[in-house]
């Protein structure tokens, strides 16, 4: 059964650090990973999609990366901004059906 | 480009009745999946439906059931609600193949469920 961990479960940091969320997953047969972000009580917003082939993705001030032979996933965010605060979720696909595996999620709080 | 809209947003029914959530995909997906968010857990893999046929469930009982529309658009409905049912229902929509989602997942704002 494929399992999705993510650590911390909770980070609180000043606005301006870089930080680093990890996620870490069972199954070597990946298909592709996301991450997504929450805000409290709202949907999912997909943030970045790394696909088995790819070592990492960047869109603005995030960075995730993927580590196939480890099993771990890591999203940057340099530069932490108070709109960052929110629940991000990494999420994993394997090549079998392909459904979505989540992980809880590691909430974040940015100070100004 | 039109996002994933779900509805109704909120609701409230009691034990034992019956609900239905709906959810229109984004523009040019044909892939709609549904998941269930308890409070402070990750989303867990209802079911996903492609070109109308269910290809893919997890592990929930037959009293959660789905449609898929000609146009895409979903439905679920939860049949003999238990408390345990109240959570967020999360709708999501992409492009797959035969079996296969093959990219991104696009998620809607979610129907939040309470059942008292």
């Amino acid at each position: 059964k494929q399992e999705v961990t993510q650590i911390p479960a909770a980070l609180s940091v000043p606005e301006g650090e870089n930080l680093v969320l990890n996620c870490s997953f069972t199954d070597s047969a990946i298909y592709n990973l996301q991450w997504f972000r929450q805000d409290p009580g709202k949907g999912l917003t997909s943030l970045l999609l790394i696909q088995s082939s790819q070592r990492e993705q960047t869109s603005g001030r995030l960075n995730a990366s993927l580590d196939k032979s480890s099993g771990r996933s890591t999203l940057y965010i340099a530069a932490s901004q108070p709109g960052d605060s929110a629940t991000y979720l990494c999420a994993f696909r394997g090549t079998g059906f392909q459904k979505l595996v989540f992980g809880t999620g590691t909430r974040l709080l940015v100070s100004p | 480009e039109t996002g994933v809209t779900q509805s109704p947003t909120h609701l409230i029914k009691t034990r034992g009745q019956q609900v239905t959530l709906r959810c229109s995909s984004q523009s040019g997906h044909n892939t709609v999946s549904w998941y269930q968010q308890a409070l402070g857990q990750g989303p867990q893999f209802i079911f996903q439906y492609y070109r109308e046929e269910e290809n893919g469930r997890g592990n929930f009982p037959p009293r959660f059931s789905g449609l898929q529309f000609p146009n895409y658009s979903s439905e679920l409905n939860v049949n003999a609600l238990e408390l345990d049912d109240s959570a967020l229902y999360l709708c999501a929509s992409s492009l797959g193949t035969v079996g296969a989602n093959t990219g991104e997942l696009f998620f809607g704002e979610g129907s939040r469920l309470t059942v008292l």
